[in-house]
């Protein structure tokens, strides 16, 4: 079974530019996320699709960060304009729909370095 | 609210040595708690996990982990760590105001010494 894939894996850009990570879950998982993870901390959930609706973006910093899920399957999100604060690692993972908490399956990340 | 709390940031242990990761976690009902793994370079790979029931959870790897209600913790164990051990461990506890989702403790670094 292929896991969850996510692309780039690496990225570099200046301050006020624009940058967009794919993530393609698992196929049949209804359940998407992404998570940013700053280093030294844990990963903290940014966005959660179920299916091509958002159940909670309430972390979303929405004025610079926008996520779809088209057709309830991949997801981009996007940047508008970086940060130096954005460098993170962006994870996305993905689960069955289900309750309570069907497991999450985490991609490799894509590792952002705003400069 | 809700948070997780993982005291330790960085442990080295010799390989062969018993393990313990301690978790501390702040919840206002019975929480779902969880411990991942993440490998350099990799996504979060979950270990186990503690629902209700039996308050020793074994895990993938040989892990195990005691969830201790009048403490609020869920520490992780191994009796015996090896060489590709070494990750970064994340316990996590949910759900959150009701909906699917985890709030993840800062991470311990776990180094092995040979």
């Amino acid at each position: 079974e292929a896991g969850v894939a996510q692309s780039p894996r690496y990225k570099i850009i200046e301050k006020r530019q624009s940058v967009a990570f794919w993530c393609n879950p698992i196929s049949g998982h209804a359940t998407l996320y992404w998570y940013q993870q700053i280093l030294g901390q844990g990963p903290k959930l940014l966005i959660q699709f179920q299916n091509n609706g958002v159940v909670d973006d309430s972390q979303l910093p929405k004025d610079r960060f926008s996520a779809e899920r088209l057709k309830g399957v991949d997801s981009t999100l996007k940047i508008q304009p970086a940060k130096l604060e954005d460098s993170a690692v962006y994870l996305c993972a993905s689960s069955l729909e289900g309750a309570p908490f069907t497991e999450a399956f985490f991609g490799q990340g894509t590792r952002l370095t705003v400069v | 609210a809700q948070s997780v709390t993982q005291p330790d940031i960085h442990i080295t242990v010799s390989e062969g040595a018993s393990l313990e990761l301690r978790c501390n976690y702040s919840y206002g009902a019975t929480p779902y708690l969880f411990w991942y793994v993440q490998s350099p370079g990799q996504g979060l790979q979950l270990l186990l996990k503690y629902f209700s029931g039996d308050t020793l959870v074994q895990g993938i790897k040989g892990f195990e982990a005691e969830f201790k209600r009048s403490q609020s913790s869920f520490n992780l164990r191994k009796p015996s760590v090896h060489w590709s051990d070494a990750a970064e461990y994340f316990c996590a506890v949910g759900p959150i105001q009701g909906a699917q989702k985890l709030v993840f403790g800062q991470g311990t670094r776990l180094t092995i010494n040979p």
